[in-house]
C-alpha cells in the first residue's frame, strides 16, 4: 500500500511569491490534514480536508490556504511568502477511525 | 488549555537502557494520545497511542503510562537501541480519527552504543 506522497520534496522560493504544494493520500483514506513543522514552534495544524470541505483550521493567517479534490488529492497554498514561512510542511492522511500517516514533507526556504 | 508540554527537550542515553519521556495536557477533552517518531528527513511517523480508559499499553520494548487524575502521561523504551536515536512527539486529540493534534515539543533522543 503506497505511503503519502508530498510534492516537491524541496522548494526555494523568494519573499512575496506565492507557492502550491501537493499531497497524495494513501488511496482509501479521505481526510487530509496539513502541519508545518519549525524548530521553534515545532508541529503546527494548519487545516483539515474530508470530501472535498475544510473542516478544521488552524490559528494562521488567510495566506494560508487549501483544497482538496475528489479523488482525496490536496493541495497547500501559501501567497505573499515571508521569510518565516521557512518550514517542513507536512501532510497526513487519516481513516475515519485510523491515527495519521505522514508523508516525508515539502521542505520549503523563503530568501 | 490546548497545549502539550513535554520533556525533556534532549536526551541521551546509554544502550540498552531505559529511556522516559514525559508529556502533560491541561484540556480533559482530549481522548487520544499518540506517540510519534521522527528521523531526519521523514515525517512523523505513529509509534504507539493510548485512550484514557487504560492505564498502560505495552507494544514491544515501547510503553505508554497514562495517569488521567495528574493528567500526565510518559513513553518508556525499554532495551534501548542505537536505531532508537530520533525524536520524538507526544500529541492529544479529541478523537482518535482525522481530528486536529495538539503536539508537544518533541524530544531529540541519542543512544550511545
Amino acid at each position: 500500500k503506497a505511503g503519502v506522497t508530498q510534492t516537491p520534496r524541496y522548494l526555494i522560493k523568494t519573499r512575496g511569491q506565492q507557492v502550491t504544494l501537493s499531497c497524495s493520500p494513501i488511496s482509501g483514506h479521505r481526510s487530509v490534514s496539513w502541519y508545518q513543522q519549525t524548530p521553534g514552534q515545532g508541529l503546527q495544524f494548519l487545516f483539515e480536508y474530508f470530501s472535498e470541505t475544510q473542516r478544521n483550521k488552524g490559528n494562521f493567517p488567510g495566506r494560508f490556504s487549501g483544497r482538496q479534490f475528489s479523488n482525496s488529492r490536496s493541495e497547500m497554498n501559501v501567497s505573499t511568502l515571508e521569510l518565516g514561512d521557512s518550514a517542513l510542511y507536512l501532510c497526513a492522511s487519516s481513516s475515519s477511525v485510523g491515527g495519521y500517516t505522514f508523508g516525508s514533507g515539502t521542505r520549503l526556504t523563503v530568501v | 488549555q490546548q497545549q502539550v508540554k513535554q520533556s525533556p527537550q534532549s536526551l541521551i542515553v546509554q544502550k540498552g537502557g531505559i529511556s522516559i519521556i514525559n508529556c502533560a495536557y491541561e484540556n480533559t477533552a482530549f481522548d487520544y494520545f499518540p506517540w510519534y517518531q521522527q528521523f531526519p528527513g521523514k515525517g512523523p511517523a505513529l509509534l504507539i497511542a493510548i485512550r484514557p480508559d487504560v492505564s498502560e499499553k505495552k507494544e514491544g520494548r515501547f510503553t505508554i503510562s497514562f495517569n488521567k487524575s495528574a493528567k500526565q502521561f510518559s513513553l518508556h523504551i525499554m532495551d534501548s537501541q542505537p536505531g532508537d536515536s530520533a525524536t520524538y512527539f507526544c500529541a492529544a486529540s479529541k478523537g482518535q480519527g482525522a481530528q486536529k493534534l495538539v503536539f508537544g515539543q518533541g524530544t531529540r533522543l541519542t543512544i550511545n552504543p
